[in-house]
Order: structure tokens, then C-alpha cells, then sequence
């Protein structure tokens, strides 16, 4: 079965623009999650999806968005980017009721 | 507030030896943690789990220890390899309500296993 998939692996912005990032997850799991790894801030919980529904939020502002769509695969928007969104975007997923979540390999992101 | 941290931020080994990794939890309410191994490059990949209704488990060449008395966790590697350098996290899984549940990291441990 294959695992979570990310997509772009690597991203370069400028400030001010925005930007897409997208996630499959594994084949059968419905839920998705977003996170952030910074070398300042380690790794922080952006928002949670499922059944296209954000069912939890971290602590990030609003120009950080996401959705999902009926086939589970996910997306998250940044908008208006400024140079402290430079971090590894780490998207995971988990079986419905199931804790353990699996992560894809990240999309980096540098913003100039 | 509530927070998983790390005692050590690196960690060298000889190959072959065994690895302790440390981890502090602070919420007394957790009931589920888990251990992520992180390569250069890599996502977090899933080591091992455990509930906190046990002491301990084990895996493959994995043991996670759990001692609630002092709120701290453990993760031994037994045989040190090489492909074993990595960047450890634990993790505190807590229920957030309606099925969502949200994971939240200590800073990590790099460990160097030396040929």
C-alpha cells in the first residue's frame, strides 16, 4: 500500500504571495492532518480533516487554510507569506478511530 | 502549559551498543504516546506506541518504557546500527473530542551511532 504522498516536495516564494500544498493519503484513511517543522519551533499541529470537515485547529493565524475533498487527498493554503512560514509542511494520516498517524515526507518551503 | 519535552538534544553511540532516549511529558491526563524516528530529509516515520496502561512494550530491537509516577518515557534501541542516526521525537496523542485526535512533540533527540 503506498504511504502519504506530498506534493511539491520543495517550493521557493517571495513574501506576499501565497501558496497550495497538497497531500494523499494513505489508501482507506479518511483522516488528515497538517503540521509545521520549524528548527525554532520543532513540529506544531496545523489543523485536522475529515470527511471534508476541519474537525481541530492549532494555534497558526488565519492566512493558514486548508480543505479536503471526498476523495480524503487534502490542501493547505498559505496566504500573504511572510519569511517565518520557511518550514517543512508535514502532512500525515490515520484510519478512522485509529491513532497512530503516518507521515508523507514533507513539502519545504522557502520564503524570500 | 502543557508540553512533551527532551532531556538531551544529541545523543553519540557506538555502533552495537544500546541507545536510551529520554522524554518528559507534563500532562498527567495523557494517555497515549509514541516515538517517531526522523531521517535527514524525511518525514517522521512510527517506531513504536504505548498506552499509558503499561509499563512497557517492545519491538523490534524497540523498547518504550513508561513510568507515570514521574511523568517520563523512554525509548532503548538495543544493537546500535548505523542506519539507527536519526532525529527521535516522542509524541503525546491527546483526544481533542468528536473522533479527532492531535498529536503534540518534544523538540527531539539526533542520534549519531559511530561506526
Amino acid at each position: 500500500k503506498a504511504g502519504v504522498t506530498q506534493t511539491p516536495r520543495y517550493l521557493i516564494k517571495t513574501r506576499g504571495q501565497q501558496v497550495t500544498l497538497s497531500c494523499s493519503p494513505i489508501s482507506g484513511h479518511r483522516s488528515v492532518s497538517w503540521y509545521q517543522q520549524t528548527p525554532g519551533q520543532g513540529l506544531q499541529f496545523l489543523f485536522e480533516y475529515f470527511s471534508e470537515t476541519q474537525r481541530n485547529k492549532g494555534n497558526f493565524p488565519g492566512r493558514f487554510s486548508g480543505r479536503q475533498f471526498s476523495n480524503s487527498r487534502s490542501e493547505m493554503n498559505v496566504s500573504t507569506l511572510e519569511l517565518g512560514d520557511s518550514a517543512l509542511y508535514l502532512c500525515a494520516s490515520n484510519l478512522d478511530n485509529q491513532e497512530t498517524q503516518y507521515f508523507g515526507p514533507g513539502t519545504r518551503l522557502l520564503v524570500l | 502549559g502543557e508540553s512533551v519535552g527532551l532531556h538531551l538534544p544529541t545523543l553519540s553511540v557506538q555502533e552495537g551498543d544500546n541507545s536510551i532516549i529520554n522524554c518528559a511529558y507534563s500532562n498527567s491526563a495523557s494517555d497515549y504516546f509514541i516515538w517517531y524516528k526522523q531521517e535527514s530529509g524525511k518525514g517522521p516515520q512510527f517506531i513504536i506506541d504505548i498506552r499509558s496502561n503499561m509499563d512497557k512494550r517492545q519491538g523490534q530491537r524497540v523498547t518504550v518504557l513508561l513510568n507515570k509516577t514521574v511523568k517520563h518515557l523512554s525509548l532503548q534501541i538495543a544493537a546500535t546500527q548505523p542506519g539507527d542516526s536519526a532525529v527521535y521525537f516522542c509524541a503525546e496523542n491527546k483526544y481533542s473530542g468528536a473522533g479527532s485526535y492531535q498529536l503534540t512533540f518534544g523538540k527531539g533527540t539526533k542520534l549519531s551511532v559511530i561506526p
